[in-house]
């Protein structure tokens, strides 16, 4: 079945550093949604790619997709301590969608 | 505001006690969804359902029910079953069955065994 890894697990930064998170499927995606959960609360809805090669860019975050629609990634630009919580990819093949395990930012003032 | 609420917040179970976690929802979605999140892993799946009086098992459905006798309603029942029910239950909803369209989440419930 379909499969989606996320990596690293946990990422601490330095208050302005970078910030990149892959996620990985085993199958060809149709598309993949990007979430952000701060701590304690609830995953909010980010970004949706739906092209090969797609690349989007909200602010400070730039989402890509693959060209083979397996893999996806999210690049923050100098991070905040706004930035701070578990970010996690869903991707979806057919009628299935599968979440990540997350990648959970931490950021040092 | 149109939203997802989830209830209670907190939630104890007594071994052999079979618990409800509420779902309910007004932003008139067809499609509602429950998730468990145990740290360092994903959301993973429990139950879904497309339609009022319909609905289908997740990845671990094991040791849970659900019901959608309400468009607005979905409510999680933890049975006895469930051997190791703590985690952070989320529920979720699109608009159209099985859409694209980004999940709305609620603001979860923490269940714990006495």
């Amino acid at each position: 079945g379909q499969q989606v890894m996320q990596i690293p697990q946990y990422q601490h930064v330095q208050e302005g550093e970078d910030f990149t998170t892959y996620c990985n499927s085993s199958t060809t995606l149709s598309n993949i949604q990007w979430y952000k959960q701060r701590p304690g609360g609830h995953p909010v809805f980010l970004i949706q790619l739906v092209k090969s090669g797609e690349v989007k860019k909200q602010k400070r975050l730039t989402f890509q997709f693959g060209e083979a629609k397996k893999n996806s990634s999210l690049h923050i630009t100098a991070t905040q301590t706004t930035d701070v919580g578990t970010y996690f990819c869903a991707g979806r093949e057919a009628s299935d969608m599968r979440f990540g395990a997350g990648t959970r930012l931490t950021v040092k003032p | 505001d149109g939203g997802i609420t989830q209830s209670p917040k907190y939630l104890f179970r007594k071994e052999g006690q079979n618990v409800t976690l509420s779902c309910e929802q007004n932003l008139n979605h067809d499609a509602m969804y429950w998730y468990r999140q145990d740290p360092g892993q994903g959301l993973r799946l429990i139950y879904y359902s497309q339609i009022v009086n319909d609905f289908q098992k997740g990845d671990i459905a094991e040791g849970y029910s659900v019901s959608r006798e309400k468009k607005e309603s979905f409510p999680l029942t933890v049975t006895s079953a469930q051997k190791n029910p703590t985690a952070f239950y989320l529920c979720a909803s699109t608009q159209g069955p099985k859409s694209n369209q980004p999940q709305h989440f609620g603001d979860g419930t923490r269940l714990s065994i006495l």
